[in-house]
């Protein structure tokens, strides 16, 4: 059981470089979402879907992109990349309802 | 509006001693699910526990137990005889009913245990 699958794990831009964070989960979730984590912040939302072609802002959605084409894949795409989006990402689903959230293992970016 | 207040930003205990991590919550819902998060140094979230609004019945898990209580909005994690594994950072979240709504995290409290 694969889970929610996150990739690149690691991974180094320059400032206006651009990147996509992949997300894919297997677990059939409507809903997915991407949180970034900071020291002293916690896990802050970025963005989220509850299904395919629905996606909407969190509380710090400036700087980032989404699209929800499939129910399995959610990316994030940094379109031009600052040194204040230097964090770890995760992204998470789950079922409708009030279950738990399943996250990804972790994406660690540094913006130069 | 939503919070989740986790006071104590790091804890450091000695091995065996018991600790518990204090979570305050704000919310007007009369419904709200409360859940616990551990993170260990190798980065990971993993799901503890979720405790219906509904139920405030304490659960216990082997040396972990949550004590929910609405009269003072606190749903506060206790760890009996810690170990050095239970070194981690461990969030409270809440999430409004309705099957979309987000899930507000706290800041996270670090916990050491000292060998």
């Amino acid at each position: 059981n694969a889970g929610v699958t996150q990739t690149p794990k690691f991974q180094v831009l320059k400032t206006g470089q651009s990147m996509t964070l992949q997300c894919a989960q297997d677990m059939n979730h409507e809903y997915m979402s991407w949180y970034r984590q900071d020291p002293g912040m916690g896990l802050r939302l970025i963005h989220y879907s509850v299904g395919a072609g629905i996606t909407d802002q969190g509380e710090v959605p400036n700087g980032y992109n989404v699209s929800r084409s499939t129910t399995e894949d959610f990316p994030l795409r940094l379109l031009s990349a600052a040194p204040s989006q230097t964090s770890v990402y995760f992204c998470a689903s789950r079922l409708a309802g009030p279950g738990e959230l399943f996250f990804g293992e972790g994406s660690r970016l540094t913006v130069l | 509006a939503q919070k989740v207040t986790q006071a104590q930003t790091e804890i450091s205990v000695v091995e065996k001693e018991d600790v518990t991590l204090d979570c305050v919550y704000e919310t007007r819902d009369t419904t709200y699910y409360l859940f616990w998060y551990k993170q260990p140094p190798s980065g990971e979230l993993v799901f503890l526990i979720r405790r219906n609004s509904f139920d405030e019945q304490n659960e216990i898990s082997g040396r972990y137990s949550w004590n929910f209580q609405k009269s003072t909005s606190s749903f506060n994690f206790t760890i009996t005889a810690s170990q050095v594994v239970d070194s981690a950072v461990y969030f409270c979240a809440l999430k409004r009913p309705g099957g979309y709504q987000k899930v507000t995290f706290g800041i996270g409290t670090k916990l050491q245990v000292i060998p």
